[in-house]
């Protein structure tokens, strides 16, 4: 049972655009969702995080918007750049702080912003 | 060390065979956490260290996957009986205190079952 489900696959986006990723949990229990960046050989990378209190974060270039009701969030890059090109992954967590923080990963999605 | 370390860094071994995969966390990170990921997915959760103790086994597939972290720093991952399936990168994590917040992962073994 797949408990975060992301969308788009694969996104190519020209450079300076917008790149949305969307995602979609099912479990309410869920109280801490952040996005990874990934390059191909390395670990995934902590890029942006966001707590189910708040609807927007922004850092930079990076926006996370969430959306408690419709239990969905999405990443948003501004302004998109070829060194962007990377696999990000949503992912979701409970208990906060606590003593679990195994994480819930999407299936990815792979952008490749053309210069 | 300055980050997630995790040795070697590829592995090829054949099937039915014994492997064991070593982490070493960041100093001082004292929950440890594996995860695998296999081609075009997520990484998908194996199992968290707290200190010297398995806090939670839940996501290892089965009684061939075994880890152990004995003086709470250093983690090696054991899988017997190597099957093509177990095929995958295997990706380690440390927080400096337990919780989702602050993981750094390593860049994973990428294990090859021929």
């Amino acid at each position: 049972q797949q408990q975060v489900k992301q969308s788009p696959q694969s996104l190519i986006v020209q450079k300076g655009g917008i790149s949305i990723i969307n995602c979609a949990y099912e479990n309410t229990a869920f109280d801490y969702f952040p996005w990874y960046q990934q390059f191909p050989g390395k670990g995934p990378a902590l890029l942006i995080a966001i707590r189910p209190d708040v609807s927007e974060k922004k850092e930079g270039r990076f926006t996370i918007s969430f959306n408690k009701s419709a239990k969905q969030f999405s990443l948003h890059i501004m302004d998109s750049q070829p060194g962007d090109s990377a696999t990000y992954f949503c992912a979701a967590s409970m208990n906060y702080g606590g003593s679990q923080g195994n994480l819930i990963f999407g299936k990815g999605t792979k952008l490749s912003v053309k210069p | 060390g300055a980050g997630v370390s995790q040795t070697p860094s590829n592995k090829v071994t054949e099937k039915g065979k014994y492997v064991e995969l070593r982490c070493d966390p960041i100093s001082g990170h004292t929950a440890l956490y594996w995860y695998r990921q296999s081609l075009g997915q997520g990484p998908e959760f194996l199992i968290y260290f707290q200190g010297t103790g398995a806090a939670d086994d839940s996501g290892l597939p089965n009684d061939r996957f075994f880890a152990v972290r004995p003086e709470g720093s250093v983690s090696t991952l054991k899988i017997q009986r190597t099957e093509r399936g177990d095929s995958a990168v295997y990706l380690c994590a440390s927080s400096l205190y337990p919780g989702a917040i602050g993981y750094t992962f390593g860049s994973g073994t990428r294990l090859t079952v021929v």
